[in-house]
């Protein structure tokens, strides 16, 4: 089965200072999701990336997925205590039918003023 | 207004009960999924139906049952069976892309 392992498992950066979270797979990844949770809530979609090498933005915050399509980064450009929360990454099957999401256990972020 | 809703938020179960958490939709999905998420263990999948009437079990549904009446709904049951059902309890939809709901925390006394 898949596994997704993220590091840092914690981050504690003072504001204004860039970030950078990873996700590792154990498999190719055929669609690699990254998603943003507060304390006790939801979780937000953020980006989804399914071409090696493609890049996304929105905001502040840039994903990357590798060339072999088995690591994918969240990178976030001058940090706001706004972008403190847990990010996940989750990896979509091959299968045809719904994706069934496996997810990595996260990296909290901490953004000190 | 539109989105998922789960309720209730908060919720707390004696020792022996079965108990029944929502999720209601309606942004016209036909797949939705029910996940359990523990402090440190990332979200796992409990069950997942892609359309009335049809559910599949996901990686731990031991404990757990579900139904699917309506495309909107897809109630989750915790039955006594479940050995450790203190959790935190989150329904998504969508078959590329999943939305979550703002989840359900479940505590037993």
């Amino acid at each position: 089965s898949q596994e997704l392992e993220q590091s840092p498992q914690s981050l504690i950066v003072q504001e204004g200072k860039n970030l950078t979270i990873n996700c590792t797979s154990s498999k190719t990844l055929y669609g690699l999701y990254w998603y943003k949770q507060k304390y006790g809530e939801g979780l937000i979609f953020l980006m989804m990336l399914q071409k090696g090498g493609e890049e996304k933005s929105h905001e502040k915050i840039t994903a990357k997925l590798d060339e072999k399509k088995q690591q994918s980064s969240l990178h976030i450009t001058a940090s706001q205590p706004s972008h403190a929360g847990i990010y996940l990454c989750g990896a979509g099957k091959p299968q045809g039918g719904s994706e069934k999401l496996v997810f990595g256990k996260g990296t909290k972020l901490t953004v000190n003023p | 207004d539109g989105g998922i809703t789960q309720s209730p938020k908060y919720l707390f179960r004696k020792e022996g009960q079965n108990v029944t958490l929502s999720c209601e939709q309606n942004l016209n999905h036909d797949a939705m999924y029910w996940y359990r998420q523990d402090p440190g263990q990332g979200l796992r999948l409990i069950y997942y139906s892609q359309i009335v009437n049809d559910f599949q079990k996901g990686d731990i549904a031991e404990g757990y049952s579900v139904s699917r009446e309506k495309k909107e709904s897809f109630p989750l049951t915790v039955t006594s069976a479940q050995k450790n059902p203190t959790a935190f309890y989150l329904c998504a939809v969508g078959y590329n892309e999943q939305f979550f709901g703002p989840g359900t925390r479940l505590t037993v006394l």
